[in-house]
């Protein structure tokens, strides 16, 4: 299966600061996903990304999509504690194939 | 609405038991997928379709059949668990297409002893 590589795998941030996380694949993908799950829920979405270059922001979040359409990027500023959980990208091939990273799980010290 | 839907939340089986995992969702979408989340894995995709009545292979198989039989239901049957299948199940749908956002059920808890 494709491979994603998310980093970090975890970070301890305090209340305020900003995150920056990122995804690579070894192969181009059509669409960049970023999620977030809540302990003991489904992942949500946050951004969606369908274009190499592509800069989008949904309040706090900035995502972009990498030029070599092989990563992806996601930046929260001013972290407030609500910001808790795990972060996940996705990689979308075709049709309904799309492919997770590993996560990234954010703790925010108030 | 009540989006995606699963059922049970919780289960523990023991080895060579059978058992369905049932989804179900109001959105009248055409895709929908199951996928497993394993610790340091991420979400790997087992079994997804593209409308009733057709279904294809994921990442990780093996283990699994399904069936779209309506467009609201999707079971995911473990025919002979094993602990191997000791995971986190979700199932996904959405309306097809490449900018069709994915909508989570909130998960089921499987144990296989």
């Amino acid at each position: 299966g494709q491979q994603l590589n998310q980093s970090p795998q975890s970070m301890f941030i305090q209340e305020g600061e900003d995150v920056s996380m990122n995804c690579t694949s070894s192969s181009i993908f059509n669409t960049w996903l970023w999620y977030k799950q809540d302990p003991g829920e489904g992942p949500v979405l946050l951004i969606a990304l369908y274009k190499a270059g592509e800069l989008t922001s949904n309040g706090r979040l900035t995502a972009q999509f990498g030029i070599t359409r092989k990563d992806s990027f996601l930046n929260i500023s001013a972290s407030i504690p609500s910001d808790v959980g795990i972060y996940f990208c996705a990689g979308q091939l075709s049709g309904n194939q799309f492919y997770f990273g590993t996560g990234t799980s954010l703790t925010v010290i108030p | 609405n009540a989006g995606v839907t699963q059922t049970p939340k919780f289960q523990v089986l023991k080895t060579g038991q059978s058992m369905t995992l049932q989804c179900a969702q109001d959105m009248n979408h055409e895709y929908m997928s199951w996928y497993r989340q394993d610790p340091g894995m991420g979400l790997r995709l087992i079994h997804y379709s593209v409308g009733a009545g057709i279904t294809d292979q994921g990442e990780v198989p093996n283990g699994y059949n399904v069936s779209r039989s309506t467009t609201e239901d999707f079971p995911l049957r473990l025919l002979s668990a094993a602990p191997s299948q000791t995971s986190v199940y979700f199932c996904a749908s959405s309306r097809g297409g490449a900018r069709e956002t994915q909508y989570f059920g909130p998960g089921t808890r499987l144990l296989v002893l």
